[in-house]
């Protein structure tokens, strides 16, 4: 079973530039969760997708990030324009209703670095 | 409100020590619990879980916890430290039937020859 894919794995770019973070989740899981690591935490959920349905955003900051799931599949988290604030990596997530308890399969990040 | 303390952000054992990384947390309905690793440059390994049942939980890699619901708390533990251990463990919670999980801090976990 191919895990969850995530690219690029490094990106830098400067300040007020646009970036762009895909995420594969594994194959057959619903659920695909974007998260944000910052140096030294814990991830912290940006977004949660049942399917294409955003049903949990309310941590994404919605002036400059967004996120689309269109075939309940793959997603994208964009942010526009980047801030210094904003170097972290990026994890996504992904899981499955059919198995029980609802744990997370983690993909390797997207490590961002704003200058 | 769901919260998860890990007590010490740096632990270091010798190898073939005993390994014990703290957590404790805060729900409002039983929770589930879960310690994931993470190793440099890479995503959060599920490491084991708790849901119910059984209190003490064994895992991969040679790891177990133990839910203690009086005190609130699930550490993690394992006999003997590999130099292979060493890395990033997070605990967290989830309430029961629900999705959003939250994560401790993490503690980093070094291991001297």
């Amino acid at each position: 079973e191919a895990g969850v894919v995530q690219s690029p794995r490094y990106k830098i770019i400067e300040k007020k530039q646009p970036v762009a973070f895909w995420c594969n989740p594994i194959s057959g899981h619903n659920t695909l969760y974007w998260y944000l690591q910052n140096l030294g935490q814990g991830p912290e959920l940006l977004i949660r997708y049942e399917n294409e349905e955003a049903v949990d955003d309310s941590q994404l900051p919605k002036d400059r990030f967004s996120a689309e799931r269109l075939k309940g599949v793959d997603s994208t988290l964009k942010i526009q324009p980047a801030e210094l604030g904003d170097s972290a990596v990026y994890l996504c997530a992904s899981s499955s209703s059919d198995r029980p308890y609802y744990e997370q399969y983690f993909g390797p990040g997207t490590r961002l670095t704003v200058t | 409100a769901q919260s998860v303390t890990q007590l010490g952000s740096h632990v270091s054992v010798s190898e073939g020590a005993l390994v014990l990384l703290r957590c404790n947390y805060s729900s409002s309905v039983p929770p589930y619990l879960f310690w994931y690793v993470q190793y440099p440059n890479q995503g959060l390994q599920l490491l084991l879980k708790y849901t119910t049942g059984a209190t003490l939980v064994k895992g991969i890699n040679g790891f177990e916890a133990e839910f203690k619901k009086s005190e609130t708390s699930f550490h993690l533990t394992k006999p003997s430290a590999h130099m292979s251990d060493a890395a990033e463990y997070f605990c967290a919670v989830s309430e029961t039937g629900g999705f959003k999980t939250i994560f401790g801090a993490g503690t980093r976990l070094f291991v001297k020859a």
